[in-house]
């Protein structure tokens, strides 16, 4: 079966600061990947998605960046962190093109002080 | 107008009660619809796809009307664990050959069941 880990579960960090959020996928091979992000009360905004190594689309213009260096790893990061990137950042994953039918993983919950 | 709208809710019932949520969307390309559940502070799980003939898990059934761009979710005898967030997501096309549909979701339709 197929299982998605994401980590670190929290993470507080000050502004200014570098971010790396790390997703991995297990259970399958070529997946599409996907960011997204709950802000507090609000619906999830997607931010990147990926359909292969090294092949990333960005949804919204922001100063965060992602990247897919293995077939089931994608990761997100920023170099300067803003107040306004707090959140719940959540990972998901899509079996090829045959389905819509997204599964996400544990999420990260990020505090920006 | 947003593209996909629900009641924030919350809707407080009674266990044993039935409740039904309503969602509405805009676009009228969208081919496919989902239900997720989120609970507090943990990431969405799919409760069910939603299909035009309508579909039923237990007491689940979820209903789709294209024609009014318009789903439900019904849950029956309601029980203290299905106190959680409901999401209503559609698929946006992305109108390119190859392109994968963009999900879409609706902000989410409070549940709390009580004894």
């Amino acid at each position: 079966s197929q299982t998605i880990h994401q980590w670190p579960a929290t993470l507080v960090q000050p502004v200014g600061s570098p971010l790396s959020l790390e997703c991995t996928v297990e259970g399958t091979s070529n997946p599409n990947l996907y960011w997204y992000r709950q802000a507090a009360g609000r619906g999830l905004q997607l931010l990147f998605y990926s359909v292969g190594i090294g092949q990333i689309s960005s949804e919204v213009p922001q100063n965060l960046s992602a990247s897919r260096p293995q077939d089931r790893q994608f990761i997100l990061s920023s170099k300067k962190l803003l107040l306004s990137d707090s959140g719940f950042y959540l990972c998901a994953w899509r079996r090829g093109e045959s389905t819509d039918t997204q599964y996400f993983g544990p999420g990260t919950r990020l505090t920006v002080l | 107008r947003k593209e996909v709208e629900q009641d924030p809710g919350p809707f407080n019932v009674p266990e044993g009660a039935t409740v039904a949520f309503n969602c509405t969307y805009s676009n009228s390309a969208s081919q496919s619809f989902f239900w997720y559940r989120q609970d507090c502070r943990k990431e969405p799980k799919l409760l069910m796809s939603v299909y035009s003939s309508g579909n039923e898990d237990g007491r689940f059934t979820a209903q789709l009307n294209r024609a009014s761009q318009y789903i439900s979710l019904l849950i029956r005898d309601s029980k203290l664990s299905d106190s959680a967030t409901y999401l209503c997501v559609v698929t946006r096309p992305q109108g390119f050959s190859g392109g994968y549909n963009k999900l879409i979701f609706g902000a989410g339709t409070r549940l709390a069941v009580h004894p």
